[in-house]
């Protein structure tokens, strides 16, 4: 089977930045994506990465250590819109996708 | 553009009934999937499938059957619905199989069975 881990919930001051960590442990790999899904949404992608380093998309970052199984996500410049879960979602081969549980992120004012 | 639609939004059923999802992607993606989503258990893939005419098993499929006959649709069956069917049923489908296979995803089912 398949093993991700990430935290339940985060909080964080509007402004601030969060790092969301996420371990995985695969029989494969095939790229390692973030999702995020607001309340009563759909989740919607925000970054793949399948090489290891970073992935910058304006506020939102992605890094991936392959050898360590290990990424982050990380939120700068937090806005309340922020408020969502984060889901972690490895694609252990092929093009199937297995998830994380999702970190809830509050953002306070 | 609607990308991919389900069907109904929210549905109460009682134990036993048989119930279809249902899925349709304007898209012309190839691949699309069914998942559920629980409470501190993530989304957990229950049927997928590659191409029009074939289907595949999930992490979760049992009590569940797919089929696709086209391109566009992928209704899901609960063939005789168990209150642990209750749940968030989201419906997706990517380009193409391989790397940087993003998935898209429906607005979602709620299911509720009593």
């Amino acid at each position: 089977g398949q093993n991700i881990d990430q935290p339940t919930e985060m909080t964080a001051t509007e402004g601030a930045i969060v790092q969301i960590n996420c371990t995985y442990q695969t029989s494969g790999f095939n790229g390692l994506f973030w999702y995020q899904q607001h309340a009563g949404e759909a989740p919607t992608f925000l970054s793949y990465n399948v090489l290891d380093g970073l992935e910058e998309k304006g506020r939102f970052s992605s890094f991936l250590s392959r050898s360590k199984g290990y990424s982050y996500l990380l939120l700068k410049e937090l806005q309340m819109k922020d408020s969502a879960s984060y889901l972690c979602a490895v694609s252990p081969n092929d093009y199937k996708l297995s998830f994380g549980a999702g970190t809830t992120v509050t953002v306070r004012a | 553009i609607a990308g991919i639609t389900q069907a109904p939004t929210s549905q109460i059923l009682a134990a036993g009934r048989r119930m279809t999802l249902r899925c349709t992607q304007d898209m012309r993606h190839n691949a699309m999937y069914w998942y559920r989503q629980d409470l501190g258990l993530g989304l957990r893939l229950i049927h997928y499938s590659n191409t029009a005419g074939t289907t595949g098993k999930g992490e979760v499929p049992d009590g569940y059957s797919v089929s696709r006959a086209n391109t566009d649709d992928f209704p899901l069956t609960l063939a005789s619905a168990v209150p642990s069917q209750t749940s968030v049923y989201f419906c997706a489908s990517s380009r193409l199989a391989g790397e940087g296979n993003e998935q898209f995803f429906g607005p979602g089912t709620r299911l509720t069975v009593l």
